[in-house]
């Protein structure tokens, strides 16, 4: 039972416009997420994370968007950039506290110069 | 540079064999956390220790093992390997306690031929 979803696998943006990563979830005891970044050989890198008690967190270029209801988060990034290409996971922590991380099944970005 | 180490970056052994990957966490990190990602898997999360102890257990392998040192760098033993068990592996830590972001080291690439 895949409790992340990422159901586009892949994802084409013309550079300076907006991309928009999706995210399902389907466990509501879910209350933190988190958004990386991996580029190939190279591990996850931490781009940004939301708390349930928000709907929304902006850093910089990237805004993620929590649906507590709708159990979906999103992240936003304006204006793309060539070096945003990458595969991004959204990622929970199981339960209380910070154990494993759940991943999606990730999506690849690519911007189209 | 997320200041988790992994070595070594490649590894190419024979099944049957045994192989030992050692991260060490940024400092001042207690919790390790060992994850998988092979082609057709996603990211899984194996084992996480905090402290020198297990915390929380993945879907590994009885052929698996981890520990964590007083130093608090982490091997993740793997036996008896089979073709199967090529993949990345990479180790991740966090601050202690309470939901937090996961820091991820470069991953290492295990081939087993």
């Amino acid at each position: 039972d895949q409790q992340v979803k990422q159901n586009s696998p892949s994802l084409s943006v013309q550079e300076g416009r907006i991309s928009i990563l999706n995210c399902d979830y389907t466990n509501s005891m879910f209350d933190y997420f988190l958004w990386y970044k991996k580029y190939p050989a190279e591990g996850p890198t931490f781009l940004i994370s939301i708390s349930s008690i928000k709907d929304k967190n902006e850093d910089g270029r990237f805004t993620v968007f929590l649906n507590k209801s709708a159990k979906h988060l999103s992240l936003h990034i304006v204006p793309s950039q060539p070096g945003d290409s990458a595969v991004y996971f959204c990622a929970a922590p199981s339960n209380f506290g910070n154990e494993k991380l759940t991943f999606g099944t990730g999506t690849r970005l690519t911007i189209i110069p | 540079d997320s200041g988790v180490t992994q070595t070594p970056k490649h590894l190419i052994t024979a099944t049957g064999q045994r192989v030992t990957l050692r991260c060490s966490p940024r400092s001042g990190d207690l919790s390790v956390y060992w994850y998988q990602q092979s082609l057709d898997q996603g990211l899984q999360f194996l084992i996480q220790y905090y402290n020198g102890e297990e915390r929380a257990k993945g879907n590994i392998l009885e052929r698996f093992s981890a520990q964590q040192f007083p130093d608090l760098h982490s091997e993740l033993n793997l036996s008896s390997l089979e073709l199967g068990d090529s993949a990345l592996y990479f180790c991740a830590s966090s601050a202690s306690g309470g939901p937090s972001v996961q820091y991820f080291g470069p991953g290492t690439r295990l081939l087993v031929l």
